[in-house]
């Protein structure tokens, strides 16, 4: 089956750095995305890594390895507003999103 | 200028009734998506269209049927709700579905309760 695991809750403190990981298992591989979603709002789309490494974009990095099917989201300099779910998806072989339950991020001053 | 909408936003309605959510996205895109995330917050797709055309049907049940009068909308429809349809329900579209940099904007979501 697919399996994509992430973990359900993590806490960090503002101006703090924090790592989210994920490690799947799919059908295939097409890409990984990180996605972002506030309490009671839609997910919306941090980065994509297909290749393997580091992707960086301001305060946020995504990085990937295929071989070990695990990936992880990098937060720095953490701000309230960054407190929300982090959802982490893999495009498998038929294109299809698989999605993790996300994880909590709850920041504290 | 909103991208993808959906309404209603909240849609609160009685065991058995038949009930429909509404989803347009102005982005020029190929593909649609409708997603139900329960309490557990897992997003499960239900269905998606390409093109008029439904290529993803997961294992959903009969009672919820997907309808597309253009590109630009996919409505979905609900008969004999149940206990465990109160979910939000995500609708999303792509610029296509069978390429690998696919990013999905999403809509508001339809926070669906069934009493």
């Amino acid at each position: 089956g697919q399996n994509i695991d992430q973990p359900t809750e993590m806490t960090a403190t503002e101006g703090a750095i924090v790592q989210i990981n994920c490690t799947y298992q799919t059908s295939g591989f097409n890409g990984l995305f990180w996605y972002q979603q506030h309490a009671g709002e839609a997910p919306t789309f941090l980065s994509y890594n297909v290749l393997d490494g580091l992707e960086e974009k301001g305060r946020f990095s995504s990085f990937l390895s295929r071989s070990k099917g695990y990936s992880y989201l990098l937060l720095k300099e953490l701000q309230m507003k960054d407190s929300a779910s982090y959802l982490c998806a893999v495009m498998d072989s038929n294109y299809q999103l698989i999605w993790g339950a996300g994880t909590k991020l709850i920041i504290k001053p | 200028d909103t991208a993808v909408s959906q309404t209603p936003k909240y849609l609160v309605t009685q065991m058995g009734n038949d009930k429909s959510i509404k989803c347009e996205q102005n982005l020029g895109h190929d593909t649609m998506y409708w997603y139900k995330q329960d309490s557990k917050k897992f997003l499960k797709i239900m269905f998606s269209y390409n093109n008029k055309e439904l290529i993803i049907n997961e294992t959903v049940p009969n009672r919820f049927s997907p309808k597309s009068p253009d590109k630009a909308h996919l409505n979905l429809h609900i008969n004999s709700l149940e206990l465990g349809d109160s979910a939000v329900y995500f609708c999303a579209s792509s610029q296509t579905l069978a390429e690998i940099y696919n990013e999905q904007f999403f809509g508001p979501g339809t926070r669906l309760t069934v009493l």
